[in-house]
């Protein structure tokens, strides 16, 4: 069935640095890909649309200039958190649909800033 | 604007029982898609079950049901024969796609934390 690859797992960094998260559709191309962020014992919040080969689409307050989304390529899009901070410690996960009835989502990234 | 609530935070079920778990929604378009996910403590999202709006019939795949009454806005989850494994977060969601551009966006319940004990 339909993979969507999340990479890195987890990842630990120090505060003002930027950090890389990329989502792979590994059998389907996907023109859509979602991006979600889930607080601890919270439910999944949606931050933007990541559209190939155009700007992201982010959800209301969610800040542009510190979570940058490229969706270069049909399998590929990422999600960097520039000049990261200990409130952006969080749970980062990416989704891609097939169709309308599948939505499949990645393994997530834990970050946690220093 | 569309909601989705589950109003159970935790449940519990003897191993071998059957369980449902509530999830009720709310939306003015009358195209719609419901999903249940499951979240163990990895993380990650693992996907149950999907029911169309549309759909005649209710959905099922293996242990997992959905229980679907349109009137009433609800599309409850039905888990038979409980494992030890099924423990984890819970999470209905809705697809709703009078939400324009990001048709395929969800938006997620709180979640429901369902404890099988042995």
């Amino acid at each position: 069935g339909a993979v969507v690859s999340q990479h890195p797992s987890r990842v630990i960094c120090k505060s003002g640095t930027s950090v890389k998260i990329e989502c792979r559709s590994l059998d389907f191309q996907a023109t859509t890909m979602f991006w979600y962020r889930q607080f601890p014992k919270q439910s999944l919040m949606l931050m933007a649309t990541s559209n190939e080969g155009s700007k992201a689409t982010y959800e209301q307050g969610v800040e542009k200039d510190k979570f940058l989304i490229n969706h270069a390529s049909l399998t590929l899009s990422t999600l960097t958190v520039t000049s990261a901070h200990p409130e952006d410690s969080s749970f980062y996960i990416c989704s891609a649909h097939v169709g309308n009835e599948k939505l499949f989502f990645g393994s997530g990234t834990q970050l946690s800033v220093l | 604007a569309q909601k989705i609530t589950q109003t159970q935070p935790g449940m519990f079920v003897q191993e071998k029982e059957a369980v449902t778990l509530d999830c009720t929604y709310d939306t003015s378009d009358p195209s719609y898609g419901l999903f249940w996910y499951k979240q163990p403590s990895s993380g990650e999202m693992i996907f149950l079950i999907y029911q169309g709006s549309y759909d005649q019939q209710n959905a099922t795949e293996g242990r997992y049901s959905l229980n679907f009454q349109k009137a009433r806005k609800s599309a409850n989850l039905v888990i038979s024969a409980s494992q030890l494994g099924d423990s984890a977060m819970y999470f209905c969601a809705m697809r709703d796609p009078g939400s324009g551009a990001g048709s395929y966006q969800l938006t997620f319940g709180k979640g429901t934390k369902l404890s099988v004990i042995p």
